[in-house]
């Protein structure tokens, strides 16, 4: 099984660019998240899907824009990012949500902002 | 409020020692889940272990061993005789369960082991 598939793997990009991360789940799971990983910084949850609904959205700036049009893929189209925002971007996915599922991940898209 | 702390940032050690990464916890709830995952230079994060709050059971799973604790709440983690393929960034977390969600699960901020040759 290939799990959570993530692409690109690297990423640079202009303030003033658009682009998309893409995510893929192979493992019939319900639930999608978005995760952001900076240097010295605990995980940050982004966003949650579950069964395509947006459950949550943690006070993420809109220049970050999920979209999840199936249970098996997730995106996160960016516009206008800022250096700050440069960082590693982690899919996960897992069965349920209860407290104590757990997350499978990919691997990230490591993005570089200029 | 959740939290997790883990007062390790780095550790080195030699191929072949034992290695324990320290895991504190906080949390009002009587019941809640603890979790180890390993971050590989790959970058994904791989599932490790899974405990909740009414298991002290310590487990050991072939190399690996954790210690659960909740009079100090404490959930550490013991690579015995480690390799060099264990060179990773560790991450505890704690999901809060009588209310709670996969989605507020609080990782803490990581321990990068490197094991040498």
């Amino acid at each position: 099984e290939t799990g959570v598939t993530q692409t690109p793997r690297h990423l640079v990009m202009g303030m003033t660019n658009k682009k998309s991360l893409k995510c893929e789940q192979h493992l019939g799971h319900n639930a999608m998240y978005w995760y952001k990983q900076s240097a010295k910084k605990p995980l940050e949850l982004m966003f949650v899907y579950s069964l395509e609904e947006r459950v949550e959205n943690n006070s993420v700036p809109s220049r970050f824009s999920p979209e999840c049009p199936n249970s098996s893929h997730l995106f996160l189209h960016l516009h206008t990012l800022q250096p700050e925002d440069s960082a590693l971007y982690l899919c996960a996915s897992s069965y349920g949500q209860g407290a104590g599922e757990k997350l499978f991940f990919g691997s990230g898209t490591q993005l570089s902002v200029l | 409020a959740q939290k997790v702390t883990q007062a390790q940032t780095e550790i080195s050690v030699v191929e072949k020692e034992d290695v324990t990464l320290d895991c504190v916890y906080e949390t009002r709830d009587t019941t809640y889940y603890l979790f180890w995952y390993k971050q590989p230079p790959s970058g994904e994060l791989v599932f490790l272990i899974r405990r909740n709050s009414f298991d002290e059971q310590n487990e050991i799973s072939g190399r690996y061993s954790w210690n659960f604790q909740k009079s100090t709440s404490s959930f550490n983690f013991t690579i015995t005789a480690s390799q060099v393929v264990d060179s990773a960034v560790y991450f505890c977390a704690l999901s809060e369960g009588e209310s709670g969600s996969a989605r507020q699960l609080t990782f803490g901020s990581g321990t990068q082991l490197t094991v040498l040759p």
